[in-house]
């Protein structure tokens, strides 16, 4: 059962341009929205993560919006930079089991020089 | 070594083998976990162990057998594997069940 749905699938964006991955949840007890960055032979690592209480949290060119009412979250990627190109998962937790992560299917970003 | 370390990085077996994957984590975590990446799928957890202690089995086929000896080690024992569980195998570490989770950089693995 996929809580956390992701899109789009593939982005490919020029060097300097805006990246933006969305994603919706269906579960409202979820309380933890996290966003992973993958190299290619890595595991994934937290890159930001937010909670519900506010609408929006920025970290250098990284920025999630959250829209609680309409659950869905968003990760936007300014100045892109060929070395951000990466598979990007966004993630829920919380609610019932905080030992549970539902992760969406992952965004593969390419950032054209 | 610093992190989360996983052995094999690759694997190939057959359906009949037995093989084990193992774990390390070096940043004196409590909660350790397994996690399936199959291609275009979401991760999909698999195993939570919390103090040695396992507290969350996700439906996983009985084909994959956990173990937890301590807190820093966590292995994945396979048998008699299927053509479908090929896909890569990532462990995580974290303080405690619901903090922040550190990754491994993976098991590749083929069943052929």
């Amino acid at each position: 059962q996929q809580q956390v749905k992701q899109s789009p699938q593939s982005l490919i964006v020029q060097k300097g341009g805006i990246s933006i991955i969305n994603c919706a949840y269906e579960n409202t007890a979820f309380d933890y929205f996290p966003w992973y960055q993958q190299f290619p032979g890595k595991g994934p690592a937290l890159l930001i993560a937010i909670r519900p209480d506010v609408s929006e949290k920025k970290e250098g060119r990284f920025t999630i919006s959250f829209n609680k009412s309409a659950k869905q979250f968003s990760l936007h990627i300014m100045d892109s930079q060929p070395g951000d190109s990466a598979t990007y998962f966004c993630a829920a937790r919380g609610g019932y089991n905080n030992n549970d992560m539902r992760f969406g299917a992952g965004t593969r970003l390419t950032v054209k020089p | 070594e610093t992190g989360v370390t996983q052995t094999p990085r690759h694997l190939v077996m057959g359906m009949t083998n037995k093989k084990s994957l193992k774990c390390e984590q070096h940043l004196g975590h409590n909660a350790m976990y397994w996690y399936k990446q199959s291609a275009k799928k979401p991760l999909e957890l698999m195993f939570v162990y919390n103090f040695k202690e396992q507290t969350e089995n996700n439906s996983v086929p009985s084909r994959f057998s956990p173990e937890c000896p301590n807190s820093s080690h966590l292995f994945l024992h396979l048998h008699t594997l299927q053509p479908e569980d090929s896909a890569l195998y990532l462990c995580a570490s974290s303080v405690g069940t619901g903090n922040e989770q550190f990754f491994g950089p993976g098991t590749r693995l083929t069943v052929l």
